[in-house]
């Protein structure tokens, strides 16, 4: 899978909106782009993907550049709850449609909510 | 959305004893699931990619014999880390996939928190 880069970390006001950038200069073409967070001593958690058109969901927003070569994940008003280390994932869907194999985690922004 | 169980989610064992970690999907079937390790500050590492009906596949560097995987159903997945030491003292965490492809997302477990003394 092709490599993301995010920032180490984030500091948010509770109930502002907050945008977590990840580049990924080397996407392909089948790779989609997908989100989750991990909240303390828990197992992570799905929150979005996209392959190129912004797409929305109740969790939050992605917004996808128009080279596809960077992303951002957008939560509109953040709480105490989204506090979280979010991880920006590519998932190749290659011409057999696979992604057969496990997610590739790097070390993911850590998001410090303020209240 | 689909959920993943995991049992036990903590367990303290001691030096040379086995330890058995479940992991169901409660909601839909998995023909695949996966086995994460993560320790203190460090982010999920895969471990291996349980396949029902089949030989599990592992991650370079992860023993086959010390981390034996059994899928036993289209729901059920079990970690079993035989003889085990302090430095296998980590968290635990399964996923589970409701369908094969890029475009689906995984659902993960609790995690299991395996202290070994």
């Amino acid at each position: 899978d092709a490599k993301t880069t995010q920032p180490n970390s984030m500091e948010s006001n509770e109930e502002e909106p907050v945008h977590l950038p990840c580049n990924h200069s080397t996407i392909s073409g089948t790779d989609y782009i997908h989100w989750y967070r991990q909240l303390p001593s828990q197992g992570p958690e799905y929150v979005i993907h996209g392959l190129t058109s912004n797409v929305n969901n109740r969790m939050a927003s992605l917004a996808i550049a128009e080279d596809r070569k960077s992303s951002t994940l957008i939560l509109h008003r953040a709480t105490l709850r989204d506090a979280a280390v979010y991880y920006c994932i590519l998932r190749d869907a290659g011409e057999s449609g696979g992604g057969a194999d496990g997610l590739t985690f790097g070390k993911g922004t850590h998001l410090i909510i303020q209240p | 959305g689909a959920v993943v169980s995991q049992h036990p989610s903590w367990v303290i064992c001691k030096s040379g004893t086995s330890v058995k970690i479940e992991c169901r999907s409660l909601d839909f079937q998995a023909t695949t699931m996966f086995w994460y390790r993560q320790f203190p500050k460090q982010s999920l590492m895969l471990m291996a990619t349980s396949n029902e009906g089949s030989k599990a596949t592992y991650e370079q560097g992860v023993e086959k014999d010390k981390f034996l995987i059994n899928h036993a159903s289209l729901t059920l997945s079990t970690l079993t880390v035989t003889s085990a030491h302090p430095e296998d003292s980590s968290f635990y965490i399964c996923s589970a996939r409701p369908g094969q492809g890029a475009t689906y997302e995984q659902y993960f477990g609790p995690g299991t928190r395996l202290t070994v003394t």
